[in-house]
């Protein structure tokens, strides 16, 4: 079973456009929300990561919009590059750096 | 930045035999490191936490004779798959936190298997 659930599978975004990923949890113990950014044949790299305690984290061009009553989180990556097409992984910890990932979501970004 | 490094990066073995993977933490100490497989276009999925100094902790499902963890240093954690058959071929991966507090997760470049 899933822990956590990610959408969509993936996603295709022109040059300069907005790419936003949407995962969801169920486990209110979950106090730990990374985002992973994977290249083929590479391992995840952190992209940004967020507390329950904030709403919204910036980092650049990435975004983390967190709802806690919703229990959903999303990543909005701005001015979408070609160099952002990649595998995109949320994940949760509930428990220190114990991971548990979302399904993974497959963006594209067309110059 | 704290880097987590594997090796070997990749790794061809007969079925039958034994393969062993290293998981080191370069800059930073690390009494916890996790593993993880990955088959192709999915997710990473647990499969045991190593701890330092004690036995490691296996996911539900994860066979703990076949996939043996050690963890003999602060910054260093061995995966062995034992009696390799085709069918654990996969892309496997570790991390650990540099900051102790779960904060940070770096993984490793990971290391692909391949069991012929």
């Amino acid at each position: 079973q899933q822990q956590v659930k990610q959408s969509p599978q993936s996603l295709i975004v022109q040059k300069g456009g907005i790419s936003i990923i949407n995962c969801a949890y169920e486990n209110t113990a979950f106090d730990y929300f990374p985002w992973y950014q994977q290249f083929p044949g590479k391992g995840p790299a952190l992209l940004i990561a967020i507390r329950p305690d904030v709403s919204e984290k910036k980092e650049g061009r990435f975004t983390i919009s967190f709802n806690k009553s919703a229990k959903q989180f999303s990543l909005h990556i701005m001015d979408s590059q070609p160099g952002d097409s990649a595998t995109y992984f949320c994940a949760a910890s509930n428990s220190w750096g114990k991971l548990q990932f979302g399904a993974g979501t497959q963006v594209v970004v067309t110059p | 930045g704290a880097v987590v490094s594997q090796h070997p990066s990749w790794v061809i073995c007969k079925s039958g035999t034994s393969v062993k993977i290293e998981c080191r933490s370069l800059d930073f100490q690390a009494t916890t490191m996790f593993w993880y497989r990955q088959f192709p276009k999915q997710s990473l999925m647990l499969m045991a936490t190593s701890n330092e100094g004690s036995k490691a902790t296996y996911e539900q499902g994860v066979e703990k004779d076949k996939f043996l963890i050690n963890h003999a240093s602060l910054t260093l954690s061995t995966l062995t798959v034992t009696s390799a058959h085709p069918e654990d071929s996969s892309f496997y991966i570790c991390s650990a936190s540099s900051d102790g507090s779960g904060n940070t997760i770096y993984f490793g470049e990971g290391s692909w298997l391949t069991v012929v």
